[in-house]
């Protein structure tokens, strides 16, 4: 059984970076190109917005909405993939989730963390 | 870019009615992308529908999707009441795509 846990601080400052790691365990992150490994975010009271995802390989493909702002990474030594987004306002603040995606040859994730919530806020 | 709308936004029914959902696509998707998701409050969301028609592991046979090309259906045959939740289509093309969902409430 996959399990997916995001880590990182609950706080950030506006204008600061917001950083957060998932760690896979029950599974490797370098386990094919069949997976990919994806953030996604939910506004308090609100809907699900894709953030970006990367394959084991270390190619990403960002939400455009995002993309200036945004870098996933993995380390498959330590079986975990990282989010960093720079310049955060008070519309960064979510749940951020981390999710393991099926992309052949369906699209969609099967295993989610549990979340973690992130507020900006000086 | 493919836009997915959800209707209604909130479904009012009472435990043991049919719920019907619907997601609409702002552009032909091949079903295979195409996904449903639970989500109850507090939790991440839960993969009960994949490649449009195909339930998950362990999702009951109360829930069924249909649908092609734009139009996708999410159905829940009786209402029980764990049922009441918050329903998400996505889309996957060269990135995902959600829904904005529909609530599902007691009624």
């Amino acid at each position: 059984q996959v399990q997916l846990q995001e880590s990182g601080p609950g706080l950030v400052k506006p204008s600061q970076t917001l950083s957060l790691t998932c760690t896979v365990s029950g599974g490797s992150i370098n386990s094919g190109g069949y997976y990919s490994w994806s953030w996604i975010r939910q506004p308090p009271g609100k809907g699900l917005e894709w953030i970006g995802y990367i394959y084991y390989s270390g190619s990403t493909y960002y939400n455009p909405s995002l993309k200036s702002r945004l870098t996933v990474s993995v380390d498959t030594s330590k079986n975990q993939f990282s989010l960093k987004l720079t310049s955060v306002t008070a519309a960064d603040t979510a749940v951020y989730y981390c999710a393991r995606a099926l992309v052949v040859p369906q699209g969609y994730f099967d295993y989610w963390g549990q979340g973690t919530l992130v507020t900006v806020s000086s | 870019e493919i836009v997915l709308t959800q209707s209604p936004g909130t479904l009012s029914l009472s435990p043991g009615e049919r719920a019907t959902l619907s997601c609409r696509a702002s552009q032909s998707v091949s079903s295979s992308y195409l996904a449903w998701y639970q989500q109850k409050l507090g939790q991440a969301p839960r993969l009960l529908i994949y490649g449009a028609s195909s339930r998950a592991t362990g999702i009951p046979d109360r829930f069924s999707g249909s649908g092609s090309g734009t139009d996708f259906t999410l159905t829940i045959s009786r209402l029980e009441p764990e049922d009441f939740a918050v329903y998400y289509c996505q889309h996957y093309g060269t990135g995902f795509t959600f829904g904005p969902g529909t609530k599902v409430d007691i009624k």
